[in-house]
């Protein structure tokens, strides 16, 4: 079974520092790796995913992730925050021929600061 | 092309009373998935179906229980409410056909409040 581990439950930071969220999965197989990210009273948005090909994918927001296999990591980085960062997020895995059914992470509330 | 719509946004029931939450996809999705979301226990799903066929369950009780119709607007049901099953519910849809890489995209979310 696959499980998804989001280390910082909140991470606090000042507008234009660079932020990385951070994103372990447990699984047996390969994997697919998603972020989400949730803005107040909506739902969620993808933000990045990873399937196959290059290990380092990017958003068209600034945001970019790294697929680590060895270390089964999937962390989110931005070289420098806004306000309108401010959201919670979501890291997810799923597994190709399974149900492709996304396990989700608990959530990591990025809060910036002017 | 319009999102996921979730029907209603907000609403208050008491115990032991039921309640049905509407999920309309994206025209084209056959697949509808609905997930619980609490502070404490994150997301968690519930079911997915396609093509009004139940095809993936979470660890839920029975009282959590769902449809699909034929145009996949997809509906839940809990019975017997109770105050832990206050959440926000979130429908997201998929194609899910010979890609089933795809993303899924979801809806804002049914605020369910048990008093």
């Amino acid at each position: 079974a696959q499980s998804v581990t989001q280390l910082d439950s909140q991470v606090p930071v000042f507008e234009e520092a660079p932020v990385e969220l951070r994103c372990n999965y447990s699984s047996s197989v390969s994997v697919y790796l998603f972020w989400y990210v949730q803005y107040p009273n909506q739902g969620l948005q993808l933000l990045l995913k990873y399937l196959s090909g290059s290990t380092l994918v990017e958003s068209i927001n600034g945001f970019e992730a790294e697929f680590n296999k060895s270390q089964t990591s999937f962390h989110l980085r931005k070289p420098s925050v806004h306000i309108s960062d401010t959201a919670e997020y979501f890291c997810a895995v799923s597994e190709p021929g399974g149900s492709y059914i996304p396990t989700f992470g608990r959530g990591t509330s990025l809060i910036v600061h002017p | 092309k319009a999102g996921v719509t979730q029907t209603p946004r907000y609403l208050i029931k008491t115990r032991g009373q039921q309640v049905t939450l509407s999920c309309s996809p994206i025209s084209g999705h056959r697949s509808v998935s609905w997930y619980q979301q609490t502070p404490g226990q994150g997301l968690q799903f519930l079911f997915e179906y396609f093509s009004e066929t139940q095809r993936n369950k979470g660890n839920f009780p029975g009282r959590f229980s769902g449809r699909q119709f034929s145009n996949s607007r997809s509906e839940m049901n809990v019975s017997t409410l109770e105050l832990g099953d206050s959440a926000l519910y979130l429908c997201a849809s998929s194609p899910r056909g010979a890609e089933k890489n795809t993303e899924a995209f979801f809806g804002q979310g049914t605020r369910l409040t048990v008093v």
